[in-house]
């Protein structure tokens, strides 16, 4: 079955970066997009990057480009996300999500999250 | 970019009634690109709908998306405890790709 499961999360000062991975199994990880999703705290969902099959092309919104950067190894099935100059902000548990492979950038599986917490 | 208004904020039923949820485009969706998502507490996500109306794979029959344009509703009947959640609406009809602020379905 479908698994996707992000590691990497924690407790990070002001100004720090992490990085976040995600391995996933159950699918052939090539011929998918892949998407990071954040839940700020009490909030609702917010679309922070995606990328495509073969890793040469990225999307992040205005607000995260130059601080935010995915990646993806297809030979180990996995999509990193580093995360540079963060702040309170940016705390949030983020999601690990497939695009699916029919038209549309809806999400047909999410992995259970990792929190990122950004705090002195 | 297109800002979803879901109504109500929380919605208060008991199970075996029927839900009702909106999801409101500020502008038209385009070719009805729009998904609803339901979250438990502590969980990840699960996919409902897409393409508004198409249950995803292992979706009970209870769930029906519907609507187009700017409007759109997911409908839950006979509601079941597992019902009681969050509901996300998405459109992925045009960049970038935004959710609504979420429905909390809480038990009466």
């Amino acid at each position: 079955q479908v698994q996707l499961v992000e590691s990497g999360g924690g407790l990070v000062q002001p100004g720090g970066s992490l990085r976040l991975s995600c391995a996933t199994s159950g699918f052939t990880f090539t011929n998918y997009y892949m998407a990071w999703i954040r839940q700020a705290p009490g909030k609702g969902l917010e679309w922070v990057s995606h990328i495509n099959t073969a890793g040469t092309a990225t999307y992040y919104p205005d607000s995260l480009k130059g601080r935010f950067i995915i990646s993806r190894d297809n030979v180990r099935d996995s999509v990193d996300l580093q995360m540079f100059s963060l702040s309170a902000e940016d705390t949030a548990v983020y999601f690990c999500a497939r695009i699916t492979n029919l038209p549309g950038y809806y999400l047909d599986y999410w992995g259970q999250g990792s929190q990122v917490t950004v705090s002195s | 970019e297109v800002v979803l208004t879901q109504s109500p904020g929380t919605l208060s039923l008991s199970p075996g009634e029927r839900a009702t949820l909106f999801c409101r485009a500020s502008q038209s969706v385009t070719s009805n690109k729009l998904a609803w998502y339901q979250q438990t507490p502590g969980q990840a996500p699960r996919l409902l709908i897409y393409d508004a109306s198409t249950r995803a794979t292992v979706i009970p029959d209870r769930f029906s998306g519907s609507g187009s344009g700017t409007d759109f509703t997911l409908t839950i009947n006979r509601l079941e405890p597992e019902d009681f959640a969050a509901y996300y609406c998405q459109q992925y009809g045009s960049s970038p790709s935004t959710f609504g602020q979420g429905t909390k379905l809480e038990i009466k």
